[in-house]
């Protein structure tokens, strides 16, 4: 069946760069999603990646896409307090989204 | 533009009652869907919509009701509430479908006594 597994917790400190790391099981999902959720918020669209890149780069965010072992990972350079979060991995292999459990991210001063 | 609202923010039920979480969107989006969140376990999809008129069940289904009788809104009814649905409900549109970027509200607390 399909899943969508990530670590629970990372801890960095303020500088560093963080990194989450996701793997799936579907290999037809087209488009693979990265969503953050602040405290008491909804979730919102960080960025995606479509199956056919390696890597996608949008300011501090590096995206990596290994389809053959299917993993996915989100880099955060210079994390910064403001990162702290919940990030979650996502595909949608028949169009409907399947999330990962989410990955806590803490940003230490 | 507000975008996706829901309401209320908060409810505390008892056991075996029913209500309404109401979800609305100003984007024209023709797709909607309905997950909860709790705890270990992720977002789970419960119902979605592709457009006025048309539901259907996502994973978790059992224990709720949609209708979709206007693009705008997509209302999710508990009959009769169990302690199983005390979780963080969230409401998402799309123009489309899934895999377009989805639009989150800010979520219902439901708590069941």
């Amino acid at each position: 069946g399909e899943d969508v597994e990530q670590s629970l917790f990372l801890s960095v400190r303020e500088g560093d760069s963080s990194v989450i790391n996701c793997t799936y099981t579907d290999s037809s999902s087209t488009y693979l999603y990265w969503y953050k959720q602040e405290p008491g918020a909804g979730l919102q669209l960080l960025t995606y990646i479509f199956s056919n890149m390696d890597m996608k780069q949008d300011q501090r965010l590096t995206v990596l896409l290994n389809k053959k072992d299917k993993h996915l990972s989100l880099r955060i350079a210079d994390t910064q307090t403001g990162d702290s979060a919940i990030y979650f991995c996502a595909e949608a292999p028949e169009g409907n989204l399947i999330f990962g459990k989410g990955t806590k991210l803490s940003v230490k001063p | 533009n507000a975008g996706v609202t829901q309401t209320p923010k908060f409810q505390v039920l008892k056991t075996g009652q029913s209500m309404t979480l109401q979800c609305a969107q100003d984007m024209n989006h023709e797709y909607m869907s309905w997950y909860r969140q709790d705890p270990g376990m992720g977002l789970r999809l419960i119902h979605y919509s592709v457009g006025a008129g048309i539901t259907d069940q996502g994973e978790v289904p059992n224990g709720y009701n949609v209708s979709r009788s206007t693009t705008e809104d997509f209302p999710l009814r508990l009959l009769s509430a169990a302690p199983s649905q005390t979780s963080v409900y969230f409401c998402a549109s799309s123009e489309t479908g899934a895999r377009e970027t989805q639009y989150f509200g800010p979520g219902t607390r439901l708590l069941v006594l």
